[in-house]
C-alpha cells in the first residue's frame, strides 16, 4: 500500500514569496491533515479536512496560509507572503475516517526554509 | 485545551538498557492518548494509543505505556532498546467529545541509543 505522498521535499524561499506544498493521501482515506512542525517543537495542526469539507482551521493564520482540497483526494496548502516564521516542516497524514480509532498515517513532510 | 508536557527533551541510554519517556497532559476534556515515533527524515508513525479499558498498553517495537489518570501521565517504557530506537518521540492526545482526530503533542524526547 502507497504511503501519503508530499511534494516537494525542500523549499527554500526569501520572505513574502509565495510557496506551495502538495498532498496524496493514501488511497480511500477520507480524511486529510495539514501539521506544521517547527525545528525542537512538537507538530501543531492547521487544517483537517473531511472529504472537501474543512473540519477545523481554527489555527490556520487565514491572512497567509490557504488551503484546499478539490474533489476530497489531493490536497494543497499555501503561503502568500511567507514569514521567516514560516520555517518549519509540513506534515501531511490521512486516516479513513476522522474518528479517533482510525491511525493517521504521515508523509515524510515538506521541509520550508524562508530566508 | 489542551496540553502536553514531555518532561525531558533528550535521552541518551546504552544499548540494552531500559529507557522511559515522561509524558503528563492537561485538559479540561476527557482525552486519548498516543505516543508517535518520528525516525529522521521520516514521518510519525503510530506507536501506541490508550482509547479505553487496560491502562496498561502495548504497542509496536516492544513499547508500552501506562495511563494514569490521577496524575496525568502517560509514560512510555521498553526493558531493553535497540540502537534502531534512535529517533524522537511524541506524546499526543485528543479530545474525546470533540469531531474529528485532532492530535495536540508534545514537544519531543529524542532518544539517543549508544552501543
Amino acid at each position: 500500500e502507497a504511503g501519503v505522498a508530499q511534494s516537494p521535499r525542500y523549499k527554500i524561499i526569501e520572505k513574502r514569496q509565495s510557496v506551495a506544498f502538495w498532498c496524496n493521501p493514501i488511497s480511500g482515506h477520507a480524511t486529510l491533515y495539514w501539521y506544521q512542525q517547527i525545528l525542537g517543537q512538537g507538530p501543531k495542526l492547521l487544517i483537517q479536512f473531511q472529504n472537501n469539507g474543512v473540519v477545523d482551521d481554527s489555527q490556520l493564520p487565514k491572512d497567509r496560509f490557504s488551503a484546499e482540497r478539490l474533489k476530497g483526494v489531493d490536497s494543497t496548502l499555501k503561503i502568500q507572503p511567507a514569514k521567516l516564521e514560516d520555517s518549519a516542516v509540513y506534515l501531511c497524514a490521512s486516516s479513513v475516517t476522522g474518528q479517533v480509532n482510525t491511525e493517521a498515517f504521515f508523509g515524510q513532510g515538506t521541509r520550508l526554509t524562508v530566508v | 485545551a489542551q496540553s502536553v508536557t514531555q518532561l525531558d527533551s533528550q535521552v541518551p541510554v546504552f544499548e540494552e538498557a531500559p529507557v522511559e519517556l515522561r509524558c503528563n497532559y492537561s485538559s479540561s476534556v476527557s482525552v486519548y492518548l498516543f505516543w508517535y515515533v518520528q525516525y529522521p527524515n521520516q514521518g510519525l508513525q503510530l506507536l501506541l494509543k490508550y482509547l479505553s479499558g487496560s491502562t496498561l498498553v502495548k504497542g509496536i517495537n516492544g513499547f508500552e505505556a501506562e495511563f494514569n489518570k490521577s496524575q496525568t501521565s502517560f509514560h512510555l517504557r521498553k526493558p531493553s532498546v535497540h540502537i534502531s530506537d534512535t529517533a524522537e518521540y511524541f506524546c499526543a492526545v485528543s479530545d474525546r467529545e470533540a469531531a474529528g482526530n485532532k492530535l495536540t503533542f508534545g514537544g519531543g524526547t529524542r532518544v539517543l541509543v549508544k552501543p
